[in-house]
């Protein structure tokens, strides 16, 4: 069975950084791209990036690319997004979610069940 | 960026009605579209990809159509389990977009 696990709820002091992470179970994430998507409270679901964990690949939506930064470590079966400059508009839910291919492909087939980052003073 | 102007942005429909939302895609994205369900507290969930295929598990009253750049996700008798938020995606082109949302109800 796939799964992702994603761990606690972060809360962030603006102008620091918080460091999430994304640990996959049931899949090699060397198969597949690790995506990003935020959620703000009572708003719709937004993508932010994708990394293709065999080699490190990323792109961003452009509103991302000096906010976040993508990683993976594939001896662990785990991706991470690190949030820097941390303000209260980046205070949302925060999911991963991979594409599934098994001769069809379904993307963002697999979610984690998503990380509040609060980012209060 | 590829815009996703969905609607209706709310829907209140009543046990067993037809239900349709839409996506209109701002260019041509080919069947690069998929839906996704949202319930409340939770993470999405896959129902349709390449515009028409419903995924894995998901109830045959689903089921998505194209007409050009306009998309539609078509529940053809609502129970339930289906009140939530619906959301469509495009990945034809980075970054991926969201449509924003469609919110069922039971009226």
């Amino acid at each position: 069975e796939v799964q992702l696990q994603q761990y606690g709820a972060e809360l962030g002091k603006p102008g620091t950084s918080v460091k999430l992470s994304c640990k996959v179970s049931g899949y090699n994430i060397r198969s597949t791209y690790m995506h990003w998507v935020n959620q703000r409270p009572g708003k719709g679901l937004e993508w932010i990036g994708r990394i293709d964990p065999a080699n490190g690949n990323t792109i961003y939506a452009e509103k991302f690319k000096s906010k976040a930064t993508l990683t993976a470590d594939t001896s662990s079966n785990t991706a991470y997004m690190q949030l820097s400059q941390l303000k209260s508009d980046d205070t949302a839910i925060y999911f991963c979610a991979i594409d599934y291919y098994d001769g069809t492909y379904y993307p963002l087939d697999y979610w984690g069940q998503g990380v509040m980052v609060t980012v209060s003073s | 960026d590829i815009q996703m102007t969905q609607s209706p942005a709310s829907l209140s429909a009543s046990l067993e009605e037809i239900v349709t939302i839409t996506c209109q895609a701002s260019q041509d994205i080919g069947n690069w579209l998929a839906w996704y369900q949202q319930k409340p507290g939770k993470s999405p969930q896959l129902l349709i990809h390449s515009a028409t295929s419903l995924a894995d598990g998901i109830p045959s009253r689903f089921s998505g159509s194209r007409s050009g750049t306009q998309y539609s996700l078509k529940i053809s008798r609502l129970q339930v389990e289906d009140t939530g938020i619906y959301y469509c995606l495009q990945r034809y082109s980075n970054p991926w977009t969201f449509g924003g949302g469609t919110k069922l109800e039971l009226k």
